[in-house]
């Protein structure tokens, strides 16, 4: 089982659609877990740390489900500018950090 | 607002030869990391960097690596005698304790690596 699962998509969507991703892992020592985004050749910027209560930022919520080990970022009334790749990173013990091969989003006009 | 920093944004070297990749974390920031992604494939952590001593390192992160923080400001990355498969886009990131004992990490623009 790879470490940090994710369906790689892609996602099409329309505009203004609510879209959800779900994420893996197989370490349940993991200590914490994040959202990031990927744009095209471009470095991944933060978009959500993913707390055990749960996590939300206007359009965006996360979830984390340590029983299961999954966690879930939910986007809600998509926007053009929402299309990228979403990475899911996991954070073991003692700095090791694991991202997913990430999620595509297409969001469509 | 504070960035990360990394020089330079494109590298070109042959086969065997040493390069070193640098990168100036966000200047309150105490972890630092180095990361690679081959075109097309996933992000891929290196190893990371606190108090001047290497906490964890990945299988990638063999005799041909090194890191340092030679002073204040700089964390570099050195590949000792580079292969073609070392080709790929290296990310430095940095960052604090944040809440709850997470550790947000700020990524630089990466500076893209090709060995010929």
């Amino acid at each position: 089982r790879k470490e940090v699962e994710q369906d790689p998509g892609p996602f099409n969507v329309p505009e203004g659609a609510t879209v959800a991703f779900n994420c893996t892992y197989s370490n349940s020592a993991s200590q914490s877990f994040f959202w990031y985004r990927q744009d095209c050749r471009k470095e991944p910027k933060l978009l959500m740390s993913v707390y055990s209560s749960g996590n939300e930022d206007g359009r965006f919520t996360a979830q984390l489900n340590r029983a299961s080990q999954y966690i879930s970022l939910l986007i809600r009334d998509s926007k053009l500018s929402d299309s990228a790749t979403y990475l899911c990173v996991v954070h073991g013990s003692y700095q090791k950090v694991t991202f997913g091969i990430g999620t595509k989003l297409q969001v469509i006009p | 607002e504070p960035e990360v920093t990394q020089t330079p944004s494109h590298q070109v070297t042959q086969m065997g030869q040493e390069v070193i990749l640098r990168c100036v974390p966000i200047s309150n920031h105490l972890y630092f990391y180095w990361y690679r992604q081959i075109l097309g494939q996933k992000v891929e952590f290196l190893v990371s960097f606190y108090n001047n001593e290497i906490s964890e390192k990945s299988e990638i992160f063999d005799d041909q690596f090194s890191v340092e923080r030679p002073d204040g400001s700089n964390f570099t990355l050195k590949i000792r005698s580079t292969k073609l498969e070392d080709s790929a886009m290296y990310f430095c990131a940095s960052s604090d304790l944040g809440g709850q004992g997470y550790y947000e990490q700020y990524f630089g623009p990466g500076t893209r690596l090709t060995v010929t």
